[in-house]
């Protein structure tokens, strides 16, 4: 069956530097791949979509890489500050026969440190 | 001030009651979903609709029922089958199926 991963372990760095979230996927790769952030006790926000045939997306400080042949998207914070702590879901949508909806990973926490 | 709502933030209930949790949106979105969110886990999808009057099960809608009545609204009932129904409750909706989701704030609903 289709996995998504995304590391468990939250992620601590400090203010300034660059974060760097992986998602990890098995079997099929997606057609295109969002990014989202959650803030505790409230709902996702979309921040970022990336094609299949695209290796970069950026928008501001953010950054998205997608590598088929590792089956891998790469998610960057640029110059992070501590409003940048929270977590970030990863959603693939697998255009195989029979499915039609995204799929969300379980999160990466990011907590960026003053 | 276009947007997706839910109600309540915060709901509690006696163990056995059935609960409605209301779901709106004027985005003019035909799909619309409810998740799923217990502590330190992802989402996951109770029941989703791609038009009126039509929704199917997700991963976990055992002790879950929706209605799609009107394309703006999509409310979800916590039945009393429901055997863990604490959780936090996101509702979203997209344009169509597989397209950027957008949530509403959430009803954490507490069973007690």
């Amino acid at each position: 069956s289709q996995k998504i991963e995304q590391n468990s372990e939250a992620l601590n760095i400090q203010e300034g530097k660059t974060a760097t979230l992986t998602c990890n996927y098995t079997n099929y790769s997606p057609a295109y791949l969002q990014w989202y952030r959650q803030d505790p006790g409230r709902g996702p926000v979309f921040l970022l979509l990336i094609r299949e045939n695209e290796k970069e997306k950026r928008k501001e400080r953010l950054k998205v890489t997608f590598d088929t042949t590792l089956k891998q998207s790469l998610f960057h914070i640029t110059a992070s500050q501590p409003a940048d702590s929270a977590t970030y879901l990863c959603a693939p949508f697998f255009a195989y026969y029979g499915n039609n909806r995204l799929a969300f990973g379980k999160g990466n926490q990011v907590v960026v440190i003053p | 001030d276009g947007g997706i709502t839910q109600s309540p933030k915060y709901l509690f209930r006696k163990e056995g009651q059935n609960v409605t949790l209301s779901c709106e949106q004027n985005l003019n979105h035909d799909a619309m979903y409810w998740y799923r969110q217990d502590p330190g886990q992802g989402l996951r999808l109770i029941y989703y609709s791609q038009i009126v009057n039509d929704f199917q099960k997700g991963d976990i809608a055992e002790g879950y029922s929706v209605s799609r009545e009107k394309k703006e609204s999509f409310p979800l009932t916590v039945t009393s089958a429901q055997k863990n129904p604490t959780a936090f409750y996101l509702c979203a909706s997209s344009i169509i199926l597989r397209d950027t989701q957008y949530f509403g704030p959430g009803t954490r609903l507490t069973v007690l």
